[in-house]
């Protein structure tokens, strides 16, 4: 079936140094997107990838989408503590009504 | 604009009974989704309504159930209630197509089981 894995589950750093989060499709995905949720808080959409290869940039988190549409990257320059939260990957399969599949999501927690 | 807005905020029910949580869409949009999410988990996919009918279901018993009424406001019923459900129970709405499917969230009812 169609699933969007994502890893790894936690993350612990210290504050500016950076972070990474993967996600990953075996089939081919039509856009993904990513979302974060704050401690006590709801999820917010980020950003939207739909071209193959696309790398996007919001100040220090750089978002790519993988060549063969199947796998994208959240990335964090220099982690800060307000970056702390759950990253969420959300994957969009063509046909039917573009059904969105979250991933596990990663917790991140930053360490002053 | 509105955001998505759900209603109760919180939520205390007991073994057994039955519950029923609220969510209003961001005007315009369609498609409505539920998620329940345990403390700190993920997203557990319950339902997906548009235009008026379900169009996906997540891996949950049958005594989950909701609708979305000709407003594209939706209902969430859970009957039966057992400890497990206690969780933050979270609507996003969105409109459809390709490309445009993002979910714009709600805060979400807490639901507590006792």
């Amino acid at each position: 079936g169609q699933q969007v894995m994502q890893i790894p589950q936690y993350q612990h750093v210290q504050e500016g140094e950076d972070f990474t989060t993967y996600c990953n499709s075996s089939t081919t995905l039509s856009n993904i997107q990513w979302y974060k949720q704050r401690p006590g808080g709801h999820p917010v959409f980020l950003i939207q990838l739909v071209k193959s290869g696309e790398v996007k940039k919001q100040k220090r988190l750089t978002f790519q989408f993988g060549e063969a549409k199947k796998n994208s990257s959240l990335h964090i320059t220099a982690t800060q503590t307000t970056d702390v939260g759950t990253y969420f990957c959300a994957g969009s399969f063509s046909g039917g009504y573009n059904k969105l599949i979250f991933g596990a999501g990663t917790r991140l927690a930053v360490h002053p | 604009e509105a955001g998505v807005t759900q209603s109760p905020t919180h939520l205390i029910k007991t073994r057994g009974q039955q519950a029923t949580l609220r969510c209003s869409p961001i005007s315009g949009h369609t498609s409505v989704y539920w998620y329940q999410q345990a403390l700190g988990l993920g997203l557990q996919f319950l339902l997906w309504y548009d235009e008026g009918e379900e169009r996906n279901r997540g891996n949950f018993p049958p005594r989950f159930s909701g609708r979305q009424f000709p407003n594209y406001s939706s209902e969430l019923n859970v009957n039966a209630l057992e400890l497990e459900d206690s969780a933050l129970y979270l609507c996003a709405s969105s409109l459809r197509g390709a490309g445009k499917n993002i979910q714009y969230f709600g805060a979400g009812t807490r639901l507590s089981v006792l």
